[in-house]
């Protein structure tokens, strides 16, 4: 089956400072990623979609300047948490979605960030 | 977004087979019904979907109220590695084609099985 990888799978950093997270498609050619952020007992709150070359489209309450997505090949995006704060430590899941017209979404393992 | 409301825990034993039940009465008549589950401290994975009729993989089966204002995922023989959150999503396009659209995931059903 298809897999999406992520790096780090855990990272820690100092407030102020800003971390980048890779979603990678290892096996397939993804035009639209996703990003999720999920709280500890919680669901999983949609962040952003990014379709490759474009810019990512932000659900409303997700600061675009604080989470910067880039997602420059068919099987690599990036958010970078800027500017850390304690709040924004989170699981951070990505998934991608393989061609128009497919439905499956393949979800990564996650990267875990703590904001010390 | 539509809203899906699904049983916060359910528990079952090992080799049964677990009912998951999720409501949707605001669906639409595009919306596909997708089931995801999220073992701990992993991403979701894909379990099923389904439109109006009734569907089986082999992982689960998906049955689908006439209506489609509910849903059921059906777990023929639980085991220890189904302990997992189960998500029921409802997906709705974002354009004419139909081909762009997005997750919402609700709170999902925590099922714990029993040895």
């Amino acid at each position: 089956g298809a897999v999406v990888s992520q790096h780090p799978s855990w990272v820690i950093c100092k407030s102020g400072t800003s971390v980048k997270i890779e979603c990678r498609s290892l096996d397939f050619q993804a035009t639209t990623m996703f990003w999720y952020r999920q709280f500890p007992k919680q669901s999983l709150m949609l962040m952003a979609t990014s379709n490759e070359g474009s810019k990512a489209t932000y659900e409303q309450g997700v600061e675009k300047d604080k989470f910067l997505i880039n997602h420059a090949s068919l099987t690599l995006s990036t958010l970078t948490v800027t500017s850390a704060h304690p709040e924004d430590s989170s699981f951070y899941i990505c998934s991608a979605r393989a061609g128009t017209g497919r439905y499956e979404q393949y979800f990564g393992p996650g990267t875990r960030l703590t904001v010390t | 977004d539509a809203k899906t409301t699904q049983p916060n825990s359910m528990e079952s034993n090992e080799e049964e087979p677990v009912h998951l039940p999720c409501n949707h009465s605001t669906i639409s008549g595009t919306d596909y019904i997708h089931w995801y589950r999220q073992l701990p401290s992993q991403g979701p994975e894909y379990v099923i979907h389904g439109l109006t009729s009734n569907v089986n993989n082999r992982m689960a089966s998906l049955a689908i109220a006439e209506d489609r204002k509910s849903s059921t995922l059906i777990l023929h023989r639980a085991t220890l590695r189904d302990a997992a959150v189960y998500y029921c999503i409802l997906r709705r396009a974002l354009g004419l084609i139909g081909s762009s659209y997005k997750l919402i995931f609700g709170s999902g059903t925590r099922l714990l099985v029993r040895p």
